[in-house]
């Protein structure tokens, strides 16, 4: 069974500062997928950014890039020039490949982006 | 294209009562997925379907059952209604692929009183 870990309950940045979001996971499969998951107030779950865990490079996504370290199981969230819309819950994610769609949540992140 | 979308969106049910939510996936879409968002235990994995068939299914009792129609819209149960059962419930779709990035519905709040 897989395990994700989010260290950080609650982080704040200023607005226009970056900030980066920590994830850990565990899992003895060579052949998966990450994803970081944005849940703002209105609880509708966003897809923010993906990492296939046989790409070397890191995914990015305008303003959005992921640290993917995979003999450390890391794959942390860096969010550049923050803005307030980005104020959400921030969730890692795993996903066996080939098993299905099923993924597997880290316990969140509250992000508070401050003026 | 419109997105995941799920009825209804708020219910209020009393123990011991059965809720059946709906889900409708991305067109074209063919995967849903349900999970479970509670503040004590997050968000859990409840069951897959594709193409009408069950194909993963998560840690939960036999109350919480679901099925998949052949237009892909899915529905899920909960029979036997317990307090701990109030949750978000999120569905979420993807096209067809083993492996495929999932897009989330707003999710449907239920109160168990």
């Amino acid at each position: 069974a897989q395990t994700v870990t989010q260290s950080q309950p609650e982080m704040s940045v200023q607005e226009a500062e970056t900030v980066t979001l920590s994830c850990t996971y565990d899992t003895s499969e060579n052949n998966y997928y990450l994803f970081w998951y944005k849940q703002p107030p209105s609880r509708q779950m966003i897809l923010v950014i993906r990492q296939e865990a046989y790409k070397q490079q890191n995914a990015t996504e305008n303003r959005f890039s992921v640290n993917f370290q995979k003999a450390a199981k890391s794959f942390s969230l860096k969010i550049s020039d923050s803005q307030l819309g980005d104020t959400a819950m921030y969730f890692c994610a795993f996903m066996k490949q080939g098993a299905g769609n099923m993924l597997t949540f880290g316990g969140g992140t509250r992000l508070m982006v401050k003026p | 294209k419109a997105g995941v979308t799920q009825t209804p969106r708020y219910l209020i049910k009393t123990r011991g009562q059965q809720v059946t939510l709906s889900c409708s996936p991305i067109s074209g879409h063919r995967s849903v997925s349900w999970y479970q968002q509670t503040p004590g235990q997050g968000l859990q994995f409840l069951f897959e379907y594709f193409s009408e068939t069950q194909r993963n299914k998560g840690n939960f009792p036999g109350r919480f059952s679901g099925r998949q129609f052949s237009n892909s819209r899915s529905e899920m149960n909960v029979s036997t209604l317990e307090l701990g059962d109030s949750a978000l419930y999120l569905c979420a779709s993807s096209t067809s692929g083993a492996t495929d990035t999932q897009y989330f519905g707003p999710g449907t709040r239920l109160t168990v009183l």
